[in-house]
């Protein structure tokens, strides 16, 4: 099975940089997903990474150590609109597609003026 | 537009009483999936489907029943809903192909049952 831990909660200022770690165990590694949910809103997706390393888009960067069983999201130049909860995910399924998605229980980003 | 679309989204109703939570999607995605989101113990999968007449249990599939007749819906079932079924619950669709597929989620349904 899954285990999947992620801090409950962080705060930032805005301008900043902040770091959210996550840290799984897995039986099958099939990749790592990061989602952004705003309060009462549905998760979006942010990133997925399946090779080690570190993969940026815009202000988001994400990164991979699947060595470590490690990942974090790096959130760059932090902007009121970035407070929302963060989670990381795992896929249980191996080989073709994501059958069944483990979520850790989320990073509650709070981001101060 | 493409989207995932959920009914209703605010449901209050009683133990017992039989409801269906509807799940649309307009993509021709493959695998679509249920979540229920509860506080302290995050997004947990109930159900997921990988095609028409092919579904499988998730995590916590216990008094839920779903059904994939038609590749766009995916309903999600409570026979005799209890109170510990209070929750957000989230409909989700994806390709399903080599490699895993961003999962698109709909807008949500706030189940309360008394």
């Amino acid at each position: 099975g899954q285990n999947i831990d992620q801090p409950t909660e962080m705060t930032a200022t805005e301008g900043a940089i902040v770091q959210i770690n996550c840290t799984y165990q897995t039986s099958g590694f099939n990749g790592l997903f990061w989602y952004q949910q705003h309060a009462g809103e549905a998760p979006t997706f942010l990133s997925y990474n399946v090779l080690d390393g570190l993969e940026e888009k815009g202000r988001f960067s994400s990164f991979l150590s699947r060595s470590k069983g490690y990942s974090y999201l790096l959130l760059k130049e932090l902007q009121m609109k970035d407070s929302a909860s963060y989670l990381c995910a795992v896929p249980s399924g191996t080989g073709a597609g994501s059958y069944q998605l483990t979520f850790g229980k989320g990073t509650k980003l709070s981001v101060i003026p | 537009e493409a989207q995932v679309t959920q009914n209703p989204r605010y449901l209050i109703t009683v133990t017992g009483k039989k409801l269906t939570v509807t799940c649309s999607q307009n993509m021709n995605h493959e695998y679509m999936s249920w979540y229920r989101q509860d506080p302290g113990l995050g997004l947990r999968q109930i159900y997921y489907s990988m095609n028409v007449e092919v579904t499988d249990k998730g995590d916590v599939p216990e008094g839920y029943k779903v059904s994939r007749k038609e590749k766009r819906n995916f309903p999600l079932i409570l026979e005799s809903p209890s109170p510990n079924q209070t929750s957000l619950y989230f409909c989700a669709s994806s390709m399903l192909g080599l490699g895993s597929y961003e999962q698109y989620f709909g807008p949500g349904t706030r189940l309360t049952v008394t």
